[in-house]
């Protein structure tokens, strides 16, 4: 299957600097990539939704200028957690989606954020 | 009203046992399923997509239900490594738009 990664796989991070995630799809190329949250013992929770090349579409009550979401080519995407804060803390996965008319989208393995 | 909605469990069975979840789904415009498997504190990967005509791999069976707007998932002979939480994802015709349940938790006890 589609194989896709993230980098780091956990950060830890002090109040008000900035992370970096990245999400690669590894052997195809993803028109389409989606950033998620997880907290504890509950559900995905879409936060963006990003095609190569435009501007991210970001979820109802998602600050798009915290989260920074790039998708410069077809095979990577970025999000930047600015200024982060303790309750930023969580599980962030991508998940990208290639080319076709298949709607089966492929997670990464996430990248867990303490903010400390 | 949730756009995907799942009986969170826990499921506790025990092995070799039947199991079967069910996912409702909210708007009649969707088009694809899936069900998808999260272990804990490991992102979700894809279990299969359910078709119109239901379609089985191995011991996991997957029914859509276009009429009550619900799919599931029947597990048979459960195994120890079936424990897991089972997300149901329903994807509306733009696709891109994932609707997730909140999952339900399987655990298989020997």
């Amino acid at each position: 299957g589609a194989v896709v990664s993230q980098h780091p796989s956990w950060v830890i991070c002090k109040s008000g600097t900035s992370v970096k995630i990245e999400c690669r799809s590894l052997d195809f190329q993803a028109t389409t990539m989606f950033w998620y949250r997880q907290f504890p013992k509950q559900s995905l929770m879409l936060m963006a939704t990003s095609n190569e090349g435009s501007k991210a579409t970001y979820e109802q009550g998602v600050e798009k200028d915290k989260f920074l979401i790039n998708h410069a080519s077809l095979t990577l995407s970025t999000l930047t957690v600015t200024s982060a804060h303790p309750e930023d803390s969580s599980f962030y996965i991508c998940s990208a989606r290639s080319w076709g008319t298949s709607y089966e989208q492929y997670f990464g393995p996430g990248t867990r954020l303490t903010v400390t | 009203r949730k756009e995907v909605e799942q009986d969170p469990g826990p499921f506790n069975v025990p092995e070799g046992a039947t199991v079967a979840f069910n996912c409702t789904y909210s708007n009649s415009a969707s088009q694809s399923f899936f069900w998808y498997r999260q272990d804990c504190r490991k992102e979700p990967k894809l279990l299969m997509s359910v078709y119109s005509s239901g379609n089985e791999d191995g011991r996991f069976t997957a029914q859509l239900n276009r009429a009550s707007q619900y799919i599931s998932l029947l597990i048979r002979d459960s195994k120890l490594s079936d424990s897991a939480t089972y997300l149901c994802v329903v994807n509306h015709n733009t696709g891109n738009q994932f609707y997730f349940g909140t999952g339900t938790s399987l655990t298989v006890i020997p």
